[in-house]
Order: C-alpha cells, then structure tokens, then sequence
C-alpha cells in the first residue's frame, strides 16, 4: 500500500524563477492538501484539492497555485519565487467523506533560493 | 480563526521516564478534531495519536495518551517510558471545517 510520495526531494532555485512540486495521494485516497514549513516552525496551510478544484485556501498569495489531476495526484506551482519561500513543502492526502481523519504526509521537497 | 499554542519549544526527558508537551489552541468550534504528529529528522510526519472533540474519553495508544480538557481548551501530550527513537520535534494540530492548523512544534530530546 503504497503512502504518499513526493518529487523531488530537494531543489535549487534562484529569485524570480518559477516551480512545479509534485504530489502523489496514498491510495485510496482523494483529497490532497499542501503546507509550507519554514525551517524551525509548524506548517502552514496553503491549500487543498479535492475533484480536481481548490477547496480551501490559507493565507497564501495568488503566486501558489495548484492543480489536482483526475488521478486524484496534484501539483503544486510557486511563481516570481522570493527567498521567502525556501522551505519545506509537505503534501499530505485523506478521505474527502470521513470527517476527522487524520491526513497523511509524504516526505517533503526541500526548496531552496538563491 | 484557530490558533494553536504549543508554549514549550524544547524539552529533554531521561531514558525510560515520562514527559509531558502541552498544547492550547483557541477555537469558536463545537466539532472538531485534534492530533498530535511527530516529524523525526527524516522530516516525514507520522500521526501519533488523534481525539475527537465530542468523546471525553482520552486518546490513549500504547506509551502515548492525551490529556484533553474542552473547557480549557487543552490537548496535551503525556509520553511514558521515553524510547531514544522518539526524539522528534512534535506538534498539535487542530482540524476544524475548513484546514488543520499546527502549533510551531515542540523539539524533544530522548537522553540515554
């Protein structure tokens, strides 16, 4: 049973540049969410994805955009990167129909700016 | 909007002993869910433990139990007979009806 994966593990980019992270759901499952973590703080919300639209939205500008494909997997796309954004990305996935249940995560993309 | 506090950014406990992290967090929910996630250094997050808001009954799954006080807005996490492999960094989430909300993490030390 495979759980969630991630790609890639670790990336390089420099200011203004733009990048695409990638999200597997552990099976069975259909709803994905993403975080960004800074080093030393807790996640933050940024979005989730569930029947291929965005369902809720943190505090995140409109340069995080997102994307779920029909197999349930998504992306996730930073534009205009600043160095703000190196950190953490964890994708996490669940069970859209069963309140409560604990969300899944996979093992992060390191992103990292120049 | 929730918060969640986790007021004790590191703590260290002997081999074998039992430690306790605390967690508060701030919501107008009458539904919703709380966990307790472990993120070791290989950063992936691993469950730990999960309480539903509605049972007053407190989570308990093998060293691990929960102290869960609604009125106080409460969740705190008790660890017995502290392994080596649970040195981790920790962190309360809340789960409401729209995202889950972490606190900024507890880092634990399991000293031999």
């Amino acid at each position: 049973d495979a759980g969630v994966t991630q790609s890639p593990t670790h990336l390089i980019k420099t200011r203004g540049q733009q990048v695409t992270l990638r999200c597997s759901p552990k099976s069975g499952h259909d709803t994905v969410s993403w975080y960004q973590q800074a080093l030393g703080q807790g996640p933050q919300f940024i979005f989730q994805y569930y029947e291929e639209e965005e369902r809720q939205r943190g505090n995140f500008p409109d340069r995080f955009s997102g994307h779920q494909f029909p197999n349930y997997s998504s992306e996730l796309n930073v534009n205009a990167l600043l160095l703000g954004d190196s950190a953490l990305y964890l994708c996490a996935s669940s069970l859209r129909n069963r309140a409560g249940q604990p969300q899944h995560f996979g093992d992060g993309t390191r992103l990292s700016i120049l | 909007a929730q918060t969640v506090t986790q007021s004790q950014p590191e703590m260290s406990v002997q081999e074998a002993e039992t430690v306790t992290l605390s967690c508060t967090y701030d919501t107008s929910e009458n539904n919703y869910y709380l966990f307790w996630y472990k993120q070791p250094p290989s950063r992936q997050m691993i469950l730990v433990i999960r309480q539903e808001a509605y049972k007053q009954q407190n989570a308990t799954e093998n060293r691990f139990s929960v102290n869960f006080q609604k009125a106080a807005k409460s969740f705190s996490l008790k660890i017995s007979d502290s392994q080596l492999g649970d040195t981790a960094m920790y962190f309360c989430a809340f789960l409401g009806p729209n995202d889950m909300r972490f606190g900024a993490g507890t880092r634990l030390t399991v000293k031999p």
